[in-house]
């Protein structure tokens, strides 16, 4: 089983839909989780970080659920300008719950905005 | 407040050379993470060093790779007799803490022809 696993999409949406992307982690002492999101041929951009009471930035909400080692984005009215690489990213920790200190980059799933 | 930078952003090196790419981590960041992207692929995490210690190399080939970050400058991934399959995106982090999320520079671009 992977570390962090994503569908790697892609997904297609038109402009103004809502999208939710899922994704699942192996370790359950883990403590820090964020999304990134990766434009082609660019370096990673930090999204947001997620928060167990879940957080919301603008169109964007995040979701952790510890219990069943997921973590979610939603995107609410879709821009054009959304379409990207999403990256669900994990901070592993062992079972004392130490950071191993570095970050597991889920594989991405791929967004597509249309007109 | 500058950021991560990574020089050169484009590097092409024929087979059998060395390539040395190089990272200054945004200040007040004394933790450094190297990671790998093929093309198509996802990012593979290769080293993570804070100021003269290799804390994790767990992601590095054992041989031609090595990297290092000195006391004084920037850290260094140094690739030993290039072959075709290091060609490669590489990208530095830097974070002030390993609880954090990282901030990337803009990467290199290894081509090795």
């Amino acid at each position: 089983r992977k570390e962090v696993e994503q569908d790697p999409g892609p997904f297609n949406v038109p402009e103004g839909a809502t999208v939710a992307f899922n994704c699942t982690y192996s370790n359950s002492a883990s403590q820090s989780f964020f999304w990134y999101r990766q434009d082609c041929r660019k370096e990673p951009k930090l999204l947001m970080s997620v928060y167990s009471s879940g957080n919301e930035d603008g169109r964007f909400t995040a979701q952790l659920n510890r219990a069943s080692q997921y973590i979610s984005l939603l995107i609410r009215d879709s821009k054009l300008s959304d379409s990207a690489t999403y990256l669900c990213v994990v901070n592993l920790a062992n079972a004392g719950g130490t950071s191993y200190g570095k970050l597991t980059f889920g594989q991405g799933t791929i967004l597509t905005v249309h007109p | 407040n500058a950021g991560v930078m990574q020089n050169p952003r484009h590097l092409v090196r024929r087979r059998g050379q060395e390539a040395r790419l190089r990272c200054s981590p945004m200040k007040g960041h004394s933790h450094v993470y190297w990671y790998r992207q093929l093309p198509e692929e996802g990012l593979k995490f290769m080293v993570y060093l804070q100021k003269e210690n290799i804390i994790d190399e767990s992601g590095m080939p054992k041989e031609r790779f090595s990297a290092e970050f000195p006391k004084e400058g920037p850290s260094i991934l140094r690739i030993q007799q290039v072959v075709r399959g290091d060609s490669a995106a590489y990208f530095c982090a830097s974070s002030p803490s390993p609880y954090y999320g990282y901030t990337f520079g803009s990467g290199t671009r290894l081509t090795v022809v």
